[in-house]
């Protein structure tokens, strides 16, 4: 089945250091996203990719770094600049067909600090 | 500038009675516009989406939108809540970036159904 992985479900970021997220997606997608979910405060944007090594900036992008070196992978590290790391982290895909086609999502990676 | 709005936070509704969420949108044209349901712990699902055409859109699960342009509402129903709809909802609405053919998702903050027996 066709779909995104995010790894893993559970994550715990000890003082100053640096943890990744891994994103792996087999539904050919171009386009991929990591999305940050906070309580009661919807899904903010943190780095979006639409092409093999280029990648963009979103609207939450401080105290976090990701490549794209593959299509199928889109990993998000958090760093030890991030100061609130604490949150659900969903990482999402969608075809460039066309603006309008739909993102599918990843079951989320819950990152905890230690 | 918020692109889109939820005014509930949180709605409680009996099994078997009818569900409206609302949700308003702020952007001069007609946007693309999505309605998706995330269980405890679980990413999002696509419940359906509006691009342009008729109205009354209908998605999986037995839920249906409606936008209105004058309104510049697409609120999302069912006639028949289920106790397995408790979940929470969000709207969320495509705009492109400037310069871009890449349309960005933003989302409202969420409406949590709770589904008494």
């Amino acid at each position: 089945d066709g779909g995104i992985t995010q790894s893993p479900k559970y994550l715990f970021r000890k003082e100053g250091q640096n943890v990744t997220l891994s994103c792996e997606q087999n539904l050919n997608h171009d386009a991929m996203y990591w999305y940050r979910q906070d309580p009661g405060q919807g899904l903010r944007l943190i780095y979006y990719s639409q092409i093999v090594n280029d990648f963009q900036k979103g609207d939450i992008a401080e105290g976090y770094s990701v490549s794209r070196e593959k299509k199928e992978s889109f990993p998000l590290t958090v760093t030890s600049a991030q100061k609130n790391p604490t949150a659900f982290y969903l990482c999402a895909s969608s075809s460039l067909d066309r603006s309008n086609q739909p993102q599918h999502f990843g079951d989320g990676t819950r990152l905890s600090i230690l | 500038a918020q692109s889109v709005t939820q005014p509930d936070i949180h709605i409680t509704v009996s099994e078997g009675a009818s569900l409206e969420l609302r949700c308003n949108y702020s952007y001069g044209a007609t946007p693309y516009l999505f309605w998706y349901v995330q269980s405890p712990g679980q990413g999002l699902q696509l419940l359906l989406k509006y691009f342009s055409g008729d109205t009354l859109v209908q998605g999986i699960k037995g839920f249906e939108a409606e936008f209105k342009r004058s309104q510049s509402s697409f609120n999302l129903r069912k006639p028949s809540v289920h106790w397995s709809d408790a979940a929470e909802y969000f709207c969320a609405v495509v705009l492109l970036d400037r310069g871009s053919t890449l349309g960005r998702l933003y989302f409202g903050r969420g409406t949590q159904l709770t589904v008494w027996p």
